[in-house]
């Protein structure tokens, strides 16, 4: 299993552009979720998902959106950039609510 | 959803036990307290979660006190490989996990 796969690693993004953030876990997990944590901050939830079809907002939704069509995959699209975007965006998957979540390795972006 | 507190940083020598404290004292009465930590950069790990029972798993021991108004994250034999941020977290409403700053230990040689 490959696990929790995030990409792209790295992403630079001038004002105004829009980018689609991927994630994609094997493990038939039924929970998804992404989160953004800004330097010397904890995690906060951006979007989370319970199934294919189902989405729900998290903390701070603004700014983004996400889509669940398969169980597989959960992508993050951002429209028009903000430098307050700048950020480490974390995908994470768990089986059901309550279980252990898995982790990505993270998609670092920085909005210029 | 219950808040948690947590101490900014501690310190561990190797080899010794790691005892990390946790505050949650608006905790409801089925709401699991889990534990994360999170090496340099990399995505949260997983540690161990609990109810109001102890835990032991092969990475670490949780403590929870009998009002389940605060808990401890034992490393037994903690290394430098275990320097990291340790999160505690009270499961929210629909089994969101809210991250704090959490505490950083770090494990001297």
């Amino acid at each position: 299993n490959a696990g929790v796969t995030q990409t792209p690693k790295f992403r630079i993004l001038k004002i105004g552009q829009s980018m689609t953030l991927q994630c994609a876990q094997d493990m038939n997990h039924n929970y998804m979720y992404w989160y953004r944590q800004d330097p010397g901050m904890g995690l906060k939830l951006i979007y989370y998902s319970v199934g294919a079809g189902i989405t729900d907002k998290g903390e701070v939704p603004n700014g983004y959106n996400v889509s669940r069509s398969t169980t597989e995959d959960f992508p993050l699209r951002l429209e028009l950039a903000a430098p307050s975007q700048t950020s480490v965006y974390f995908c994470a998957s768990s089986y059901y609510g309550g279980a252990e979540a898995f982790f990505g390795q993270g998609t670092r972006l920085t909005v210029v | 959803d219950a808040k948690t507190t947590q101490p900014t940083s501690m310190d561990c020598a190797e080899g010794r036990a790691a005892n990390l404290p946790c505050n949650h004292s608006t905790i409801s009465g089925n709401e699991y307290v889990y534990w994360y930590r999170q090496i340099h950069s990399q995505g949260p790990q997983y540690i161990i979660h609990g109810l109001k029972n102890n835990e032991t798993n092969e990475m670490a021991s949780l403590i929870i006190t009998e009002d389940r108004k605060s808990s401890t994250l034992i490393l037994p034999h903690a290394t430098l490989r275990d320097t990291a941020v340790y999160y505690c977290i009270v499961e929210g409403s629909n089994y969101k996990l809210t991250f704090g700053k959490g505490t950083l230990l770090t494990v001297n040689p």
